[in-house]
């Protein structure tokens, strides 16, 4: 079965620092991969997503994330944090060929100070 | 705007006092899950259906079921609470294939 690692549990910022969290999967074959955003007391929402293409991928509100195949890594990034970016991220990872069920890793607590 | 409707946003229950949480969709997805979600952890799959296939994570507690009558409701029921089972409940629904997912905004149980 595949497993997801998140290994930054708690990131703390200071707005317009730059920012990557790091997603690690275990998985051989291939996969489709996402990140989603919680906000305090809100729903998972989905900040962007990878099936195929171009392994740089780019979401909503700024953010990017990058798809290593060689090592096994989807990690988000922006430039410039604000503060509306504290929040719940998580990683998660679905493999392709008819699975629809995805795994999701911990989470990262990103906390942006003004 | 289509979506995926939980209610109520927080329920307190006792503990061992049968509890149903409800979820609906306008999406017309074919795939809808419950997860469960504790503090700083990942949310974890209790199960999901696919149309009216209900598939059952093998570690759900049986505590847990589940019932979806049409495409646009599904229902989970824990039958005797524990304190064990206060956690963040959340819906969330994809079209057959893969899809981003539609999350709700979750149902909050406290048990006391």
């Amino acid at each position: 079965a595949q497993s997801v690692s998140q290994h930054n549990h708690h990131v703390i910022l200071s707005e317009a620092a730059s920012l990557e969290l790091g997603c690690n999967y275990s998985y051989g074959g291939t996969v489709n991969l996402f990140w989603y955003v919680q906000y305090p007391g809100q729903h998972l929402q989905l900040l962007l997503k990878y099936f195929s293409g171009d392994p740089l991928v780019k979401g909503i509100k700024g953010f990017e994330a990058e798809f290593i195949k060689s090592k096994f890594s989807f990690n988000l990034r922006k430039p410039s944090v604000q503060w509306s970016d504290t929040a719940e991220y998580f990683c998660a990872v679905i493999p392709s060929g008819g699975s629809y069920i995805p795994t999701f890793g911990r989470g990262t607590s990103l906390i942006v100070h003004p | 705007d289509a979506m995926v409707i939980q209610n109520p946003r927080y329920q307190v229950t006792q503990f061992g006092k049968p509890v149903t949480l409800s979820c609906s969709q306008t999406l017309n997805h074919n795939v809808m899950y419950w997860y469960q979600q504790k503090s700083s952890q990942a949310p974890k799959l209790l199960f999901h259906y696919y149309d009216k296939d209900f598939n059952n994570e093998a570690d759900t507690p049986d505590n847990f079921q589940s019932r979806r009558p049409n495409t646009s409701f599904c229902f989970l029921d824990i039958r005797s609470p524990g304190l064990g089972d206060a956690a963040m409940y959340l819906c969330a629904t994809t079209p057959a294939g893969i899809g981003g997912y539609t999350f709700g905004s979750g149902t909050r149980l406290t048990v006391v």
